[in-house]
């Protein structure tokens, strides 16, 4: 079955805390996205990950094909940070569905 | 320019009747997806259409659901004989060209509750 688990489920930190969440399939997949979704507000795409690592501004993302397994980082958090993270997977032979992570909620407080 | 945009907003409707959401996703990208978000279920994929053709819609959890698009360009999902279980939000999503590198942009998604 094809699956997507993140962890944890929940996340409060305190302002300039480093944070990472996770993220695990189970087979192989063309393409990993990593997802933002603020409290009642729409979903910003982060990053589109197949290989590797990528860095914009405070966010890091990196995935380990051969681990299955994917991490989120966000150096220096702030409260505007504070949202829901969501991985999403494309499994190879899937075509065109996204397989979506339950999501992280993440909570910075000053 | 504009984003994805979707409306109505929210929708309140009684069990059994029909609705359509509608979907304007941004002017040029060929690429358009549909995805339910239920209380607790996170997110789910419903279709994928690529210009007015929808080469995926392995995600439509029933034949009351359905879809289509025209002119390569707007996009209607149709909720016939609606059911208590369809209440959740329903967001669009479009890319340039739907290959699995694209950036898919959402929209902020119609809230329909079903009494």
């Amino acid at each position: 079955k094809n699956e997507v688990e993140q962890s944890p489920q929940n996340l409060t930190a305190q302002e300039g805390e480093f944070i990472t969440i996770n993220c695990s399939y189970s087979v192989g997949i063309s393409a990993l996205h990593w997802l933002q979704q603020h409290p009642g507000g729409g979903i910003v795409s982060l990053f589109m990950l197949s290989s590797g690592k990528k860095k914009h501004g405070r966010l890091i993302a990196t995935i380990n094909i051969q681990e299955k397994h994917s991490s989120l980082h966000i150096t220096a958090s702030h409260p505007r940070d504070s949202a829901v993270y969501i991985c999403a997977v494309r499994f190879k032979g899937s075509n065109y569905k996204l397989t979506f992570g339950k999501g992280t909620l993440l909570t910075v407080n000053p | 320019g504009a984003g994805v945009s979707q409306s109505p907003s929210n929708k309140v409707t009684e069990k059994g009747k029909d609705v359509e959401l509608r979907c304007d996703p941004i002017s040029g990208h060929t690429a358009l997806y549909w995805y339910r978000q239920s209380l607790g279920q996170g997110l789910e994929f419903l279709i994928y259409f690529q210009g007015n053709s929808a080469p995926d819609k392995s995600g439509l959890p029933s034949d009351r659901f359905s879809a289509e698009r025209t002119g390569g360009s707007v996009s209607t999902l149709t909720i016939q004989r609606t059911q208590q279980e369809d209440s959740a939000v329903y967001l669009c999503a479009s890319s340039l060209a739907g290959d699995i590198t694209d950036t898919q942009y959402f929209g902020p998604g119609t809230r329909l509750t079903v009494l």
